[in-house]
This record gives C-alpha cells, structure tokens and sequence, in this order.
C-alpha cells in the first residue's frame, strides 16, 4: 500500500497569514503515461463530507478559492493557503489515486492562531 | 451537479451484514460515464477507500475488506449499495457514498454524500 503522510499534524496561522501543508507518498503517484500525479487534496469540516479542492496535484476543482493552490511532484506535495480566511478552519486530507487500495493521508487540523 | 444520499440501519449487530444504498439525484447513473465509491471513517479518525463500482457493474475494492464488501449497482433504481458483512466493532464509522470525477477509478472523488453513522454493537 501507498502510505501518505502528511505534515504538520495540526497548525494554527493567524488570519491573511500563509498556511502550508505538506504530503509525503512512499511511492511515486506521477503517472508517466500521461504526465499526471494522481494526488488530491480534500478539506474536511466538523460534521461535513470532505469537499474537493485540488486533483491532479495542482488543478483547482471548480469554485474553489484562487487562494488555494497545490504543487508538487512524485512523491511530495503541497497545499497552500495564500491568506487564510476563517472559513478554512477545516481538517485537510491528501489522497492517492495511483494504485489500489487509494489511500489518505492522517489529516492536517488547521486552526486560526 | 448530482447528489447523492445514504440510507440504511444506524445499527448492526455484530457478525452480521451491514447494508447501506446511496440513492443518486440530479443525474444518471447509466449515463454518468463515471465510478462512483465508498468511503468510510471511524469516529475521530481518518478516511478509509472501501471500493468503487462503475454502472456496468465493475468494481475495485480495498483488499484489506475485499473478502467481506461487495458492491452492487441498480441503475433502474438510480443507485448503488454497499455490503459488509461479518461485521465487528471495528467497521462502527461514517460510511460516505460518492462520484469520481470520471470514466475511471483513478479519478478523484467530487460529490460526496454527507455521510451516515454506522454503530456495530449488540
């Protein structure tokens, strides 16, 4: 199985500060094929399914704030939140899509300092 | 833009079969051209992958659940269930059903239903 680990485990930023989180796969996920990292990213809120914010490592889903971003490739990713608003206090999850079984990171519990 | 809605017992004894549906609105299963999967998560904790199934009836599962799931789809119906089976207190979480993103179950998962509480206890 792939193990996706993410970092920090939990992190407060303060409001319009920077918020990185970062994803670490035991394998690569870039498939070669198409050029594609099969790695997405999810934001989880208390009592809500995770929504989908990035696929693709770096492709904004639709409607998503432009102050979300993700980078990276083969086996280290990140999301980024450029000025954190109080709406993304949320858990955040990486997820693979390489191999089967597709697995999620821990999650990254992100606060407001 | 498709949703999707979870139904069955909150409550499972144990060694028997959970059995959820997850009903579809908003869409065709038939002519999706898309997987669609389930998902679950324990209390507290992280996301499990259990398997996805496209309309036609094929299906990947997660191999650690793979002796004990099976996922079927009724596109008559306009929906997809889960069964688990044997099961302990172990498999007690929120059990999502969703919608990837495409024609694969390598896409990633875009709507997802809001999720309904699963307990094995006797």
């Amino acid at each position: 199985d792939i193990v996706m680990t993410q970092s920090p485990d939990s992190l407060a930023v303060s409001l319009g500060e920077r918020a990185t989180i970062n994803c670490k796969s035991s394998q690569s996920v870039l498939y070669s094929s198409n050029n594609r990292n099969y790695l997405a990213w999810y934001q989880q809120k208390p009592g809500q399914p995770p929504k989908l914010l990035i696929y693709w490592a770096s492709t904004r889903e639709s409607g998503v704030p432009d102050r979300f971003s993700g980078s990276g490739s083969g086996t280290d990713f990140t999301l980024t939140i450029s000025s954190l608003q109080a709406e993304d206090v949320a858990v955040y999850y990486c997820h693979q899509t390489y191999n089967i079984p597709f697995t999620f990171g821990q999650g990254t519990k992100l606060e407001i300092k | 833009q498709p949703q999707l809605q979870e139904s069955g017992p909150g409550l499972v004894k144990p060694s028997e079969t959970l059995s959820l549906t997850c009903t579809v609105s908003g869409g065709s299963i038939n002519s999706s051209n898309c997987y669609w999967g389930w998902i679950r998560q324990p209390p507290g904790k992280g996301l499990e992958w259990i398997g996805s199934i496209y309309y036609s009836g094929s299906t990947y599962y997660n191999p650690s659940l793979k002796s004990r799931v099976t996922i079927s789809v009724d596109a008559s119906q306009n929906r997809f269930s889960l069964n688990l089976t044997s099961v302990t207190a172990a498999d007690t979480a929120v059990y999502y059903c969703a919608k990837q993103r495409g024609n694969s179950a390598y896409y990633p998962l875009d709507y997802w239903g809001q999720g309904t509480l699963v307990t094995v206890s006797s």
